[in-house]
């Protein structure tokens, strides 16, 4: 069974470029999330999707980031227009659903974002 | 904010069993214990998770004390790969519309050769 996929590895834009992050859950999965890193700080949560419709969107910073699941599969992060504060590691995770008492969830590998 | 708290840091010599402690006095009767790791350009992974009782899979024990206020996560065998940062963490069941994982700073463990 592949693992989340994450693209891309790396990123380096500009300052006020536009950037896309994709995550590929696995299969099944109907819990999508997506987290990040920003240096020298934790790991925090952005977002919670169900199927398509986001469930949980507490973390988002502001309103330059857009998350998207058309379709319940892949989803979508676009950071517009980056800001040098944006730099950090952007992970995924999916899990199963909430019929099981543990829901582990599942990471992918980060996409590092560098904005210049 | 995280409900637990580690030590930062700790180190273990390879081929030892690791305990990494965690304390979390506030958690709740329908809180599990967690543990995930982060290994250095990797994503977070999860290890175990435990109510109250006693937990042991391939990867790790996890040891919960009767009033369910620490843990103690043991990796049996250290070895050079598990060199990483370990997150305990309490989290609802995913009954509850919170299901967020809150990651805190975690312990850093250093598996010396």
């Amino acid at each position: 069974e592949a693992g989340v996929t994450q693209f891309p590895s790396h990123s380096v834009i500009e300052k006020g470029q536009t950037v896309t992050l994709r995550c590929d859950p696995i299969s099944g999965h109907d819990n999508l999330y997506w987290y990040r890193r920003v240096m020298g700080k934790e790991i925090k949560f952005l977002l919670h999707f169900v199927k398509e419709s986001k469930q949980d969107e507490s973390g988002m910073p502001n309103n330059r980031f857009l998350a998207e699941r058309t379709g319940g599969t892949y989803s979508t992060l676009k950071v517009q227009p980056a800001e040098l504060e944006d730099s950090g590691v952007y992970f995924c995770a999916s899990s199963r659903g909430r019929s099981l008492s543990y829901n582990e969830q599942f990471f992918g590998p980060g996409t590092r974002l560098t904005v210049l | 904010d995280a409900k637990t708290t580690q030590p930062p840091s700790m180190d273990c010599a390879e081929g030892r069993a690791a305990n990494l402690p965690c304390n979390h006095s506030t958690i709740s009767g329908n809180e599990y214990v967690y543990w995930y790791r982060q290994i250095h350009s990797q994503g977070p992974q999860y290890i175990i998770h435990g109510l109250k009782n006693n937990e042991t899979n391939e990867m790790a024990s996890l040891i919960i004390t009767e009033d369910r206020k620490s843990s103690t996560l043991i990796l049996p065998h250290a070895t050079l790969r598990d060199t990483a940062v370990y997150y305990c963490i309490v989290r609802v069941p995913p009954s509850n519309r919170d299901d967020k994982i809150i990651f805190g700073k975690g312990t850093r463990l250093h598996i010396l050769p």
